[in-house]
């Protein structure tokens, strides 16, 4: 079975600075996909990035980007130049490449943004 | 941009009574998908459904749930004698297209996810 962790309950970033959100995951697969998904107050969960298991280039999406660290089971978040705006709730998820479209969550991490 | 919404937003009820869950999901989007939160904790899958079957479930999904297609826009979620431990914060998601095995690589598609329903069961 898979299980995701996301040992940070919350975080606070001052704006403009960087910040790391962890995230450890453990699977006896290898193919598979690991998201960050973000939750502002109120608001649907969006997508912010998304990292394939069998790409070894961390993805980035503008000031967002991954560790993917696949030996390590280790997938962390980092948010560049943080803003106001991205104060939410944010999930680190698992998903098998095939046969299911399940998406494992973590517990979440709280980010407050400061100005 | 088109999003997924799910009415009401908060939904409360007494034990034993039967509560359905509405969602409308993005309009060309053929997979659906059902999560819950219990207050701090995991968001957990409950259910996958596509041409009005059932593709997936979870041990969470037990015989009070069941879950529905009644039209071509809405995608329900019923259950049917809640107990106290429903309490939760119910999410429905699409996705345009589900991943399929190309060796071993799928095909990925997106979830798009509601605001969610919160639950709350006395």
């Amino acid at each position: 079975a898979q299980t995701v962790t996301q040992s940070q309950p919350e975080m606070s970033v001052q704006e403009a600075e960087t910040v790391t959100l962890s995230c450890t995951y453990d699977t006896s697969e290898s193919n598979y996909y690991l998201f960050w998904y973000k939750q502002p107050p109120s608001r649907q969960m969006i997508l912010v990035i998304r990292q394939e298991a069998y790409k070894q280039q961390n993805a980035t999406e503008n000031r967002f980007s991954v560790n993917f660290q696949k030996a390590a089971k280790s997938f962390s978040l980092k948010i560049s130049d943080s803003q106001l705006g991205d104060t939410a709730m944010y999930f680190c998820a698992f998903r098998l490449s095939y046969n299911t479209d399940k998406l494992i969550f973590g517990t979440g991490t709280r980010l407050q943004v400061f100005p | 941009e088109p999003e997924v919404t799910q009415t009401p937003s908060h939904q409360v009820t007494q034990m034993g009574q039967e509560v359905i869950l509405r969602c409308v999901p993005i309009s060309n989007h053929l997979y659906f998908y059902w999560y819950r939160q219990i207050l701090g904790q995991k968001v957990e899958f409950l259910v996958s459904f596509y041409n009005n079957e059932i593709s997936e479930k979870s041990e969470i999904f037990d015989d009070q749930f069941s879950v529905e297609r009644p039209d071509g826009s809405n995608f329900t979620l019923k259950i049917r004698s809640t107990k106290l431990e429903d309490s939760a914060m119910y999410f429905c998601a699409s996705s345009e297209i589900f991943g399929v095995a190309q060796n071993m690589k799928s095909s990925y598609n997106e979830q798009f996810f509601g605001p969610g329903t919160r639950l709350t069961v006395l």
